[in-house]
């Protein structure tokens, strides 16, 4: 099947921290990959993206690299800001139609 | 241009009522996805309409139905409703099927009693 999997939150961290968030997956053939970003009370906003192995997408300070001999999808940022409070989501598309598969959200807070 | 739209933002039904959750995507956005996020949760896929037509489903219960009208607007109705169908639910449109962007709306928070 497909899914993806999360390292659990939520995440503290002081501001100008270095950010890692966890994200491996399950799919059959070739998905794409996505980092979603949801601010309280806000819509999905789509955060960056790969679409092949070995792509990087990045986006306001933000990385991820498609790992496919590790089927992972890391999010790094080098200095987080108190802005970058939100929770993060992993998800995948399989590239055959348009259903998302997400992960189950990492929530960060960033301390001043 | 206006994001995703939808409509009501809040919404409180009883057991066993019926809903029905407005949505309009983009301009020019001829996809519609329906999501259900629950507390906690990441967003699960309900429905994708398409040019109108149904394009993909998960895996819930009949007592889901959407449709999509000839502007693109959606809507997802929910009949006899339990106490577990309390959620946000979400609209995403995109220009096109397949791994293409997704534009979320703000959700409808639908809680049951």
């Amino acid at each position: 099947g497909n899914s993806v999997t999360q390292m659990e939150g939520p995440v503290t961290l002081s501001e100008e921290a270095f950010l890692t968030i966890n994200c491996t997956y399950t799919a059959t053939g070739y998905p794409s990959l996505f980092w979603y970003v949801q601010y309280p009370g806000e819509g999905l906003q789509l955060l960056l993206k790969a679409t092949k192995a070995d792509d990087k997408g990045s986006n306001k300070g933000f990385e991820a690299t498609y790992r496919k001999e590790t089927t992972s999808f890391h999010l790094e940022k080098g200095s987080v800001q108190v802005s970058d409070s939100a929770v993060y989501f992993c998800a995948l598309n399989r590239n055959t139609g348009n259903q998302f598969y997400f992960g189950t959200g990492t929530s960060l807070t960033v301390i001043p | 241009d206006a994001g995703v739209t939808q409509s009501p933002t809040h919404l409180i039904k009883t057991r066993g009522q019926h809903v029905t959750l407005r949505c309009s995507p983009i301009s020019g956005h001829k996809s519609v996805s329906w999501y259900q996020q629950v507390l906690g949760q990441g967003p699960q896929f309900i429905f994708q309409y398409y040019e109108k037509e149904e394009r993909g489903r998960g895996n819930f219960p009949d007592r889901f139905s959407a449709r999509q009208f000839p502007n693109y607007s959606s809507e997802l109705n929910v009949n006899a409703l339990l106490l577990g169908d309390s959620a946000l639910y979400l609209c995403a449109s995109s220009y096109e099927q397949g791994p293409y962007e997704q534009y979320f709306g703000p959700g409808t928070r639908l809680t049951v009693t």
